[in-house]
């Protein structure tokens, strides 16, 4: 069973230009979580997907940033405009679908986003 | 407040000590309790879970305070392969959502 998958695992960007980060979830899991780790810092959650729905995006700057998770398909983190703030380690995890959750998140290896 | 709170250290240890983390939270419903393990440059990796009654796997020992809101971990025996960042995680109570501390980083020295 493979896991939580994430691609590319590095991409540089130039500032102003798209970042599109990609996960493909834990076979069997449907919730998928975003978040975010600058250099030396902690985990930051941005946030939480279902197939087609957003859950809690609490976590997310208002602007630029958006996430999907479509029926069909990895989730997307999208990053429009990338500043050099943007540059940091973005990690997906995931989790069963929850009957008596919450349960514990798997995470991928993250893709690490260089805004030059 | 943070929602999850952990003193980053870095708390430096001889081979074969023992150390303790502690962990608060500020949401006094949240329902689950979590410590996990990152490695420099590395995913968190899930340690254990934590339950009400305390649990133990191995050298690892983990405890919940509800009444006074914090989560320790327990390292017996430490071992050189034990050094990395020692994540609190809690759910804050509703669905599935988690918040992380910021982590505590641990070294253990031969």
């Amino acid at each position: 069973n493979a896991g939580v998958m994430q691609n590319p695992r590095h991409l540089v960007r130039r500032r102003g230009q798209e970042a599109r980060l990609r996960c493909s979830p834990m076979k069997g899991h449907s919730h998928v979580y975003w978040y975010r780790q600058l250099p030396e810092e902690g985990l930051k959650f941005m946030v939480y997907l279902q197939k087609e729905n957003i859950i809690d995006e609490s976590g997310m700057p208002k602007e630029r940033f958006s996430a999907e998770f479509p029926k069909e398909g990895p989730s997307i983190l999208r990053i429009q405009q990338v500043v050099r703030g943007d540059s940091a380690a973005y990690f997906c995890a995931s989790s069963p679908r929850s009957l008596a959750g919450p349960y514990e998140q798997y995470f991928g290896p993250g893709t690490r986003l260089t805004v030059t | 407040r943070k929602e999850v709170e952990q003193d980053p250290g870095p708390f430096n240890v001889p081979e074969g000590a023992t150390v303790a983390f502690n962990c608060t939270y500020s949401n006094s419903a949240s329902q689950s309790f979590f410590w996990y393990r990152q490695d420099c440059r590395k995913e968190p990796k899930l340690l254990m879970s934590v339950y009400s009654s305390g649990n133990e796997d191995g050298r690892f020992t983990a405890q919940l305070n509800r009444a006074s809101q914090y989560i320790s971990l327990l390292i017996r025996d430490s071992k050189l392969s034990d050094s990395a960042t020692y994540l609190c995680v809690v759910n804050p109570g509703f669905g599935n959502d988690m918040r992380f501390g910021a982590g505590t980083r641990l070294t253990v020295k031969p």
